[in-house]
């Protein structure tokens, strides 16, 4: 069974730091790689997408993904208040069907 | 990306009773997907609605239970049958990205059974 793995969290940071988040999937066939944000009581956006092994640079946002280890993450730089959700990482494999992990609940503090 | 809406946003149902959900996009999309997000959980896939052919089901998922109809590219509709407390989530509409394989959300429906 595919699986992707997200620690459930809470993670509190102090607003100015880097929040990390973490994901790991279980299934090697795996090509596509994208991070959600769901703010309390809406929907998932997309804020992130990544392909290749390596870093992806989107603003304050740097998804890295290392296929060898199975291992994708996302950082958050100078986290703000308005950047606490949820955060779901969500995996595409031969399929094209995405599969979700359970998500990560971000807290970041004044 | 495409606009999705759904509707209702929000409903309060008693048990046995159906609920259809709405969706709506601005654009026509081939595959259409609902899935459900029970509370504090991700989401799970329920159906992919292809027009002109039977959904296709995920497992644990059934046709008597989460009829689907796509009547035409830009329109579905999940129906949520003989409701039990336990099928109080909230249900999204969504559509692949052209593109890059990403998924776009409807604003979802939180259905609450009694």
């Amino acid at each position: 069974q595919k699986e992707v793995e997200q620690n459930s969290g809470p993670l509190s940071v102090p607003e100015g730091a880097i929040a990390s988040l973490n994901c790991t999937y279980s299934d090697r066939g795996s090509q596509s790689f994208f991070w959600y944000r769901q703010y309390s009581g809406k929907s998932p956006e997309l804020i992130m997408f990544i392909y290749s092994n390596g870093d992806k640079e989107d603003g304050r946002f740097t998804a890295q993904l290392n296929k060898a280890s199975q291992y994708v993450s996302l950082l958050i730089r100078d986290s703000q208040p308005s950047d606490s959700a949820t955060y779901l990482c969500a995996v595409k494999g031969a399929g094209n069907m995405l599969t979700f992990g359970g998500g990560t609940r971000l807290m970041v503090k004044p | 990306s495409a606009v999705i809406s759904q509707k209702p946003s929000r409903d309060i149902c008693q048990r046995g009773t159906s609920l259809t959900i709405q969706c709506q996009v601005d654009s026509q999309v081939t595959m259409m997907f609902w899935y459900r997000q029970q509370p504090g959980q991700s989401l799970t896939l329920i159906a992919t609605a292809n027009q002109g052919s039977e959904a296709t089901y995920e497992s644990g998922f059934v046709i008597d239970k989460f009829p689907i109809s796509r009547p035409n590219l830009t329109f579905s509709t999940l129906t949520v049958s003989n409701m039990s407390p336990e099928d109080s989530s909230i249900y999204l509409c969504s559509v692949a990205g052209r593109n890059t394989g990403e998924l776009f959300f409807g604003e979802g429906s939180r259905l609450t059974v009694l």
